[in-house]
């Protein structure tokens, strides 16, 4: 499996855009780049997901470099709300192996008012 | 959608006693996941049913724990006797999975059950 690397921690300023950075250096070329959050005492939240192209939906937008070999998430205006852990999780496309989800220790992102 | 819908919230038993978690997968997903998490060991997947049927169980700790899918909208997850070290947080999570780009890891998770053994 392909390993992560994300910052510890980090701060943003409510309103701000929050960008979240990943590195994934040893990502295959099946393998599918999936952002996650959990906020403190609730269930994983699903964000977004991308192969190689820039993604968007109405939580964030997921921009992959050209190799491949690294990602940001971006929360374009952050608010309190998105106090959390996020986790950046390299996995293949197919279910056929039925891997399990598996989070790394992630980025503690803090909004601050 | 409601999204996935997990009962008790919070169970508290004392241990030797059956605990019985209930989970309502997301309408039209074909993939359901039971997860446990705790601060020790992170998050942990229990079992996976795809079309209701189990697909990996490797996870499940032992014979204690057991867990099923009758139809496409309801699982349970059974603890039978509970014992102290099954204090955790359990999650079901539903996707649509097989065949669907990136979609088997596009987990929609629940609130949780916080299992709590005395």
């Amino acid at each position: 499996d392909a390993k992560t690397t994300q910052p510890p921690s980090m701060d943003c300023a409510e309103g701000r855009a929050a960008n979240l950075p990943c590195n994934h250096s040893t990502i295959s070329g099946n393998e599918y780049v999936y952002w996650y959050r959990q906020i403190h005492s609730q269930g994983p939240q699903y964000i977004i997901h991308g192969l190689k192209n820039n993604e968007t939906n109405e939580m964030a937008s997921l921009i992959i470099t050209e190799d491949r070999k690294s990602s940001t998430l971006i929360l374009p205006h952050a608010t309190l709300r998105d106090t959390a852990v996020y986790y950046c999780i390299v996995r293949p496309f197919s279910s056929g192996s039925a891997r399990q989800l598996t989070f790394g220790s992630g980025t503690q992102l803090t909004v601050l008012p | 959608d409601a999204g996935v819908i997990q009962s008790p919230r919070h169970e508290v038993t004392e241990m030797g006693q059956e605990v019985t978690l209930r989970c309502k997968p997301i309408s039209g997903h074909n993939s359901l996941f039971w997860y446990r998490q705790t601060m020790m060991r992170g998050l942990e997947l229990l079992i996976y049913f795809n079309n209701n049927v189990p697909i990996d169980d490797s996870g499940m700790p032992e014979d204690r724990f057991s867990a099923k899918m009758p139809n496409a909208s309801f699982s349970t997850l059974k603890i039978q006797p509970s014992e102290p070290r099954d204090s955790a947080v359990y999650f079901c999570a539903s996707s649509f999975g097989a065949g669907v780009a990136g979609g088997f890891y596009t987990q929609y998770f629940g609130p949780g059950t916080r299992l709590t053994v005395l």
